[in-house]
């Protein structure tokens, strides 16, 4: 069972270059999440989806757009790349209910520089 | 809202020796709190969560953590450290209402274990 699969693990963009990260879930989750880690500051949420079709922004969603057209993938799009958006990107899916009590899969991240 | 202090960006211990990662929280309705594991150059695993049943939870590799309402604490510890403990330690609160499940992270512990 693969879990959660990012592509690429790598990459490195010019300023201004635009890129797609693909997060794909095998588990048939309901929510899948975007975060980005930066040096000492922990995972902050870009963007989430709580199920096919829609998408919702983070605590730091500017400079990138998300979306969610089928159930297992989830994009996230950097249109004009920044080196401040130089980070590691982890994706994330959970089950959805009426508790928050589910953990959340993760990914093994996308590590991208921005020259 | 809700917030996540862990004390201590960087811990070390003896092999052998007592592990304790400090978590305090902030949350306005009952949280979820949990504590992931991240080993280099891989994503977050769950080592245990706290869902308002017990207050002591265990874990995976022998970790345990305790609930404290009255602190605010979800303190991470393990008897005994193993080399193989040495990551980054992650505390994270839910308290989100149905369709708003997020986590909110706090900026890790790096623990490393000295021979």
């Amino acid at each position: 069972n693969a879990g959660v699969t990012q592509t690429p693990k790598f990459r490195v963009l010019k300023t201004g270059q635009s890129m797609t990260l693909l997060c794909a879930q095998d588990m048939n989750h309901e929510y899948m999440y975007w975060y980005r880690q930066d040096p000492g500051m922990g995972l902050r949420l870009i963007h989430y989806s709580v199920g096919e079709g829609t998408t919702a922004k983070g605590e730091v969603p500017d400079g990138y757009n998300v979306s969610r057209l089928k159930k297992q993938n989830f994009l996230l799009g950097l249109e004009s790349a920044a080196p401040s958006q130089t980070s590691v990107y982890f994706c994330a899916s959970s089950y959805s209910g009426l508790d928050s009590n589910q953990p959340q899969h993760f990914g093994d991240g996308t590590r991208l520089s921005i020259l | 809202a809700q917030s996540v202090t862990q004390l201590g960006s960087h811990v070390s211990v003896s092999e052998g020796a007592l592990v304790l990662l400090r978590c305090n929280y902030s949350s306005s309705v009952p949280p979820y709190l949990f504590w992931y594991v991240q080993y280099p150059n891989q994503g977050l695993q769950l080592l245990l969560k706290y869902t308002s049943a017990a207050t002591l939870v265990k874990g995976i590799n022998g970790f345990e953590a305790e609930f404290k309402k009255s602190e605010t604490s979800f303190h991470l510890t393990k008897p005994s450290a193993h080399m193989s403990d040495a990551a980054e330690y992650f505390c994270a609160v839910s308290a989100g209402d149905f369709g708003n499940e997020k986590l909110t992270f706090g900026t890790g512990t790096r623990l490393t274990i000295i021979p």
